[in-house]
């Protein structure tokens, strides 16, 4: 079946820190790929997706590139701030739109002053 | 909008009990869902409905049921619960490429 793995956490960088957070997928067909953010105490929000091979997703400085070739989805950022600090997870959906998402353990990411 | 909300945001429970966690949206999105919040799991879908009336089974669902009389309630029932349902639950609604979330149920069963 479908499946997501993320980098284990957790990770803890400086202010200004250049940010991956890897995650790796095995999907039949072609998935939609997402990272969503969870604040603490807060759901789930969207941060950004892509629906196709090659695609960029980009928000909030926020990047993350689908690569076929390699089943990958990495979340990268260039300079963290501590407000950056939450949960991440990497998604996929099998399903035309986001239905029946299938989530990674999750990242959990402090940035420190 | 509210978005979706969940009640209660905290619920403790003892074996055996039965209880309903509620789940409503405003935004006319056909597609509604619930899942499961575990440490170092991340969340596990247990059923979903993909419309009033319309309902199916998840990756999880033993333990749990749900119903879709209108578009904008989803309820989560739990008829008997156990140790193990002690878990964060996420409703969420959607409608094309984007999920959104409630605040999420803590549910403690002891």
């Amino acid at each position: 079946g479908n499946s997501v793995t993320q980098m284990e956490g957790p990770v803890t960088l400086s202010e200004e820190a250049f940010l991956t957070i890897n995650c790796t997928y095995t999907a039949t067909g072609y998935p939609s790929l997402f990272w969503y953010v969870q604040y603490p105490g807060e759901g789930l929000q969207l941060l950004l997706k892509a629906t196709k091979a090659d695609d960029k997703g980009s928000n909030k400085g926020f990047e993350a590139t689908y690569r076929k070739e390699t089943t990958s989805f990495h979340l990268e950022k260039g300079s963290v701030q501590v407000s950056d600090s939450a949960v991440y997870f990497c998604a996929l959906s099998d399903l035309q739109g986001a239905q029946k998402l299938v989530f990674g353990q999750g990242t959990r990411l402090t940035i420190n002053p | 909008n509210a978005g979706v909300t969940q009640t209660p945001k905290f619920q403790v429970l003892k074996t055996g009990q039965s209880m309903t966690l509620q789940c409503a949206q405003d935004m006319n999105h056909e597609y509604m869902s619930w899942y499961r919040q575990d440490p170092g799991m991340g969340l596990r879908l247990i059923h979903y409905s993909v419309g009033a009336g319309i309902t199916d089974q998840g990756e999880v669902p033993n333990g749990y049921n749900v119903s879709r009389s209108t578009t904008e309630d989803f309820p989560l029932r739990l008829l008997s619960a156990a140790p193990s349902q002690t878990s964060v639950y996420f409703c969420a609604s959607s409608q094309g490429n984007e999920q959104y979330f409630g605040p999420g149920t803590r549910l403690t069963v002891t």
